[in-house]
Formats: C-alpha cells, sequence, structure tokens
C-alpha cells in the first residue's frame, strides 16, 4: 500500500497564484524528491533534497525536507498556465524502500 | 544526448500471456529503474538493475522478471498476465554516483500495456 499521503488530491488556482502542496508519512524517510508529470509522459524531477531541515529551490520550485524527517512540502510561486500537471513526491525510507505519492494535480486558470 | 527511450509505446495482451518490455538508458547511466503505473495513481516501484544484477525489488511477485544488458539497456518482463497487470510501465535510468541514487533521475514516456 502507499507509504506516502499527499495532498491536496487536486488544486484549482487562478495564474500568479502560489501554490503549496505537502507529502506526510508515519515513516522516516532519508531522501525526498519531487517530480511533475505531463499527460503522456514519464515523471521529471525537480527536486531532490537530502537531509532534514533542507531547503532547496528551482526557479518558482522551493522545497523542504522536514525536520521530523517524516514530511516534505513543495511550494509553487507565481504560477503559470504550464505549472498544469501531476505533482508527485517521492522517496527512500529508513527500510530502503522507495515510494512514490498519489499526487497533486494542479489546475491554473489564466 | 538521448533520453531514456522505451518499447513499444502501446500493447495490448491476452490475460495468460506472456510480455516483454524494453528500454534503452540515457547515455552515461549505468542503472536502470522499472515502475507500474496504474491509472489515477503514483509510480510504484518494481526493481532496480545495476551492472546486470537485481539491485533492489518492490512488493511484485516473482512473474514480473528483468534482464539488464551490458550496454545498460533493460526488459521487463511479466508472465502470466492478469488483468490487474494493465498500466503504465515506466523505466528511469540513473547515473552511477548521483547523489538522487538509482530510483529515478531520468524517466522514459512509459509503455501502456492493456490486458483483456
Amino acid at each position: 500500500g502507499q507509504q506516502l499521503n499527499q495532498s491536496p488530491q487536486s488544486m484549482f488556482i487562478q495564474e500568479g497564484e502560489d501554490v503549496s502542496m505537502n507529502c506526510t508519512s508515519s515513516c522516516i524517510f532519508n531522501t525526498w524528491l519531487w517530480y511533475k508529470q505531463d499527460p503522456g509522459e514519464g515523471p521529471v524531477l525537480l527536486i531532490a533534497l537530502y537531509k532534514a531541515g533542507e531547503l532547496t529551490s528551482n526557479g518558482r520550485l522551493t522545497a523542504q525536507f522536514g525536520i521530523t524527517r517524516k514530511d516534505s512540502f513543495l511550494n509553487i510561486s507565481a504560477s503559470i498556465p504550464s505549472d498544469v500537471g501531476i505533482y508527485f513526491c517521492a522517496g527512500l525510507n529508513n527500510f530502503n524502500k522507495f515510494y512514490f505519492g498519489s499526487g497533486t494535480k494542479l489546475n491554473v486558470k489564466p | 544526448e538521448t533520453g531514456v527511450t522505451q518499447s513499444p509505446t502501446h500493447l495490448i495482451k491476452t490475460r495468460g500471456q506472456q510480455v516483454t518490455l524494453r528500454c534503452s538508458s540515457q547515455s552515461g547511466h549505468n542503472t536502470v529503474s522499472w515502475y507500474q503505473q496504474a491509472l489515477g495513481q503514483g509510480p510504484q516501484f518494481i526493481f532496480q538493475y545495476y551492472r546486470e544484477e537485481e539491485n533492489g525489488r518492490g512488493n511484485f511477485p516473482p512473474r514480473f522478471s528483468g534482464l539488464q544488458f551490458p550496454n545498460y539497456s533493460s526488459e521487463l518482463n511479466v508472465n502470466a498476465l492478469e488483468l490487474d497487470d494493465s498500466a503504465l510501465y515506466l523505466c528511469a535510468s540513473s547515473p552511477n554516483r548521483n547523489r538522487v541514487g538509482n530510483y529515478g533521475y531520468t524517466f522514459g514516456s512509459g509503455t501502456r500495456l492493456t490486458v483483456v
């Protein structure tokens, strides 16, 4: 079953708004990854996080590795129409098992 | 440099049959991972290959097997297909020393398998 709980499941926002989504688990994770998947394509890696408390940016995207090592969040600032897609968190837990979350579907209205 | 390429893009098989899916890793990448993505779900890790040997496995039965070749390309084989095997199968390659680890640096576009 799913080891990662990702929320929200979907979001409808206006172009220019900021977006926040998160991922939680009952297990400790050693690595957190965030991906974006467009229809008909494989996931594209956006940000990788390697230690608790780490805050990493990639353009308008910022992600953080939670201090408890059981959560992570992704923020997108000043959203644009091409941000539309499904965002997945993923991670390697302390049992050396790799999991994806169930995704957050982002819709941006121009 | 070329990315990860998968073939075929779509496939229809009958329950009980066997299927082989293929993946060419990105140039310079020597680790390949396979994932199953059911409709509306996140990908689930099947297994990973490094230097032609299985290097980690998710919760999939033995009828899911794989191979990696000396040029780092890979195959996923599924025997005795079941209806629930219908999904998008994704391959990802990673460079050996990349800190992201070996689980998914560059993904292919996948093979859509339908079992009827």
